[in-house]
């Protein structure tokens, strides 16, 4: 079946550092690839996402392309600030008239000042 | 416009119990999907419902069920409850099931002891 395979977290990095958390995914047909970020005590919340290949998807200073021929969808951020503290979710959508999402584990990063 | 509401927020409940928790979509949105998600884990589909048919099932057994009514609010109930099905429960509602405008509840914290 479908999978989302995320880095192994915790990231922890420092406020202003360049951020990268690796997605790879298994698919049948052509999905589409999103990331959602999940603060402390709040519900998941749609960063970004991107619908076909070689499409950016970008938001918040954060950026993902498809990647269709290494099925990847990495998100990165140049400069990362506290505020950015949170669990990603990587996940890709099944169609066929369900519109589940299939999330990765979830990578929690951490800035610190 | 309201946001999606979870109740309750939090809930215990006795190995072999039933429980129900409900879901308030969106002002406007007709689909709601339930996922569940353990600790450390990313969200899993339960199942999806669309202006109150069942849209799809993921591969959850049949005691969990679900319904949503005609105001498109929705509820979960979990029968003959098992120590893994603590977890945090996530509903989220969209519009004629467009995953790219999903947006998700805080979550419904069950503790099965």
């Amino acid at each position: 079946g479908n999978s989302v395979t995320q880095m192994e977290g915790p990231v922890t990095l420092s406020e202003e550092a360049f951020l990268t958390i690796n997605c790879t995914y298994t698919a049948t047909g052509y999905p589409s690839l999103f990331w959602y970020v999940q603060y402390p005590g709040e519900g998941l919340q749609l960063l970004l996402k991107a619908t076909k290949a070689d499409d950016k998807g970008s938001n918040k200073g954060f950026e993902a392309t498809y990647r269709k021929e290494t099925t990847s969808f990495h998100l990165e951020k140049g400069s990362v600030q506290v505020s950015d503290s949170a669990v990603y979710f990587c996940a890709l959508s099944e169609g066929g008239g369900s519109e589940k999402l299939v999330f990765g584990k979830g990578t929690k990063l951490t800035v610190n000042p | 416009e309201t946001g999606v509401t979870q109740s309750p927020t939090h809930l215990i409940k006795t190995r072999g119990q039933q429980v129900t928790l409900r879901c308030s979509s969106q002002s406007g949105h007709n689909t709601v999907s339930w996922y569940q998600q353990a600790l450390g884990q990313g969200p899993q589909f339960i199942f999806q419902y669309y202006r109150e048919e069942e849209n799809g099932r993921g591969n959850f057994p049949p005691r969990f069920s679900g319904l949503q009514f005609p105001n498109y609010s929705s509820e979960l109930n979990v029968n003959a409850l098992e120590l893994d099905d603590s977890a945090l429960y996530l509903c989220a509602s969209s519009l004629d099931r467009r995953l790219y405008e999903q947006y998700f509840g805080p979550g419904t914290r069950l503790t099965v002891t």
